[in-house]
C-alpha cells in the first residue's frame, strides 16, 4: 500500500524567507503523480503543485517549486519569499497512474508566515 | 469558474440522526469523491463514485453510505450519526484519470452530539 509522510506537523517563517516542506512516500510503483495541495483558513483545498514521477526535472509555479528526489521517494517543497497568504495547511499527495481513483495524502504540515 | 459546492459550511446532528451531506459540481466530471479529514490524520478516502449509481469503498466506508443518482451530484449519507464521526468532510470531483489532481469543496464540518 501506498503512504505518504509528512514529518513537520509545524512551520514557521518569517515574511519574505524561504521555506521548505518535507514529504516522503512508499510505493512499489514506478509511474506516479504527486501533488502539493494548500487549504488555507476558508478551507478550500487548492492545487499548488504537480509532478509526473516519470519527468526528471522539478515542477515549478512561481514561488514554488519542489525537489522530487525518485530514489530516495522524497518530494519537498519551497515557497520562496514567503507572503502572509501562504499561511496555511499544506497536503503532500500521491497517486499512481493505474489507479487514480486512489489519491493518498499526508497528515499535513501547518505553516505560519509571521510578519 | 469551476465550483465543487458542499450544501453546509456546518452542521450540528444529534446522536443517532441520519444525515445527508450533499456536493454538486459544475464541471461534467465523471469522478466524485468523499474524504474525511481529522488533525494528524490527513484526509482518508470514505467512498468514491466513477459513474452515475456507481460507487467505491474507500479506507473507511463502515458508518457511511453515498448516493449518485446524477452525474453532478454525489452525496453522503451518515446512517445513524455518531459522535465519532464528528470530523470535516470533504467533496472532491475529477476529470477522467484525475492524474491533473482533484478540485475540492469548502468542506462541511460536521459535530455530532
Amino acid at each position: 500500500a501506498q503512504t505518504v509522510t509528512q514529518s513537520q506537523p509545524e512551520m514557521s517563517v518569517q515574511e519574505a524567507e524561504t521555506v521548505t516542506l518535507s514529504c516522503t512516500y512508499d510505493t512499489s510503483e514506478n509511474n506516479y503523480y504527486l501533488f502539493w495541495y494548500k487549504q488555507p483558513p476558508s478551507r478550500q483545498m487548492i492545487l499548488v503543485i504537480r509532478q509526473e514521477a516519470y519527468k526528471q526535472q522539478n515542477a515549478t509555479e512561481n514561488r514554488f517549486s519542489v525537489n522530487f528526489q525518485k530514489a530516495a521517494k522524497s518530494f519537498s517543497l519551497k515557497i520562496s519569499d514567503s507572503q502572509l497568504g501562504d499561511t496555511a495547511m499544506y497536503f503532500c499527495a500521491f497517486m499512481t497512474h493505474y489507479n487514480n481513483n486512489d489519491m493518498r495524502f499526508g497528515a499535513g504540515t501547518r505553516l505560519t508566515v509571521k510578519p | 469558474d469551476v465550483k465543487v459546492t458542499q450544501s453546509s459550511r456546518y452542521l450540528v446532528k444529534r446522536t443517532g440522526e441520519k444525515v445527508f451531506l450533499e456536493c454538486v459540481q459544475d464541471m461534467d466530471h465523471e469522478n466524485m469523491f468523499w474524504y474525511r479529514q481529522d488533525p494528524g490524520l490527513g484526509l482518508r478516502l470514505i467512498y468514491f463514485s466513477y459513474d452515475v449509481k456507481m460507487k467505491e469503498k474507500g479506507d473507511i466506508p463502515e458508518g457511511y453510505s453515498v448516493s449518485r443518482e446524477k452525474k453532478e451530484r454525489f452525496s453522503l449519507i451518515l446512517e445513524s450519526a455518531s459522535t465519532n464521526q464528528t470530523s470535516m468532510y470533504l467533496c472532491a470531483s475529477s476529470f477522467g484519470g484525475g492524474n491533473y489532481g482533484y478540485t475540492f469543496g469548502s468542506g462541511t464540518r460536521l459535530t455530532v452530539v
